[in-house]
């Protein structure tokens, strides 16, 4: 099955400094990654996904990366604020014929001090 | 996107009791899922939940730990069965609405056992 790596546990940055968080996954048939947001004792909350067919995606202040080749996904936070601060999973999954099952990373605690 | 509506959002159990957990839907949804997130940890899937058919349990869960039943394509129950302190963790319904969307998470059950 499919196996996601995520790096680091924890991360602190300084309000308006970047944030870039990375998993590797190991199936190569999957082809769709998002990545969740989840604050303290609240849902995780889908901030912004990929599928394997475009290599990059932006939204505002937020870019998700893809390397098929070498399998892994990025996901980078510009111009942090205190209201980042959580924790965020990447996941992976196999759309169509995969059954949409998310197999999740371990998870980064974002930290955004002022 | 869609409304998810779990019921209950938390419980305290005594060992050896059952607990059915509700998910509700607004609209017609393609998938459900149910997963689990121990304390710190990220989400496991459990199960998808078929409509009208036995779930699909994922490697180390089992039917009779975890039933499951979807009647219809907005409404799905998991059932924890003769719960020990080991089964205390946040349990989440998640659904996919439609083919290429998103998967959107419920606020999920906290559940702790005495």
């Amino acid at each position: 099955g499919e196996n996601v790596e995520q790096h680091p546990s924890t991360l602190s940055v300084q309000e308006g400094d970047s944030a870039v968080i990375k998993c590797t996954y190991s199936d190569s048939a999957s082809n769709y990654f998002p990545w969740y947001k989840q604050e303290l004792g609240k849902r995780p909350q889908l901030i912004i996904d990929i599928r394997s067919n475009v290599g990059e995606k932006k939204d505002q202040r937020i870019a998700v990366t893809l390397n098929k080749t070498a399998k892994h996904f990025s996901l980078h936070i510009t111009e942090t604020q205190p209201e980042d601060s959580a924790v965020y999973f990447c996941a992976a999954s196999q759309e169509k014929g995969g059954g949409n099952k998310l197999t999740f990373g371990t998870g980064t605690q974002l930290k955004v001090e002022l | 996107s869609a409304v998810i509506s779990q019921k209950p959002s938390r419980d305290i159990c005594q060992r050896g009791t059952s607990l059915t957990i509700q998910c509700q839907v607004d609209s017609q949804v393609t998938m459900m899922f149910w997963y689990r997130q121990q304390p710190g940890q990220s989400l496991t899937l459990i199960a998808t939940a078929n409509q009208g058919s036995e779930a699909t349990y994922e490697s180390g869960f089992v039917i009779d730990k975890f039933p499951i039943s979807r009647p219809n394509l907005t409404f799905s129950t998991l059932t924890v069965s003769n719960m020990s302190p080991e089964d205390s963790s946040i349990y989440l319904c998640s659904v996919v609405p439609g083919n290429n969307q998103p998967q959107h998470f419920g606020d999920g059950t906290r559940l702790s056992i005495l």
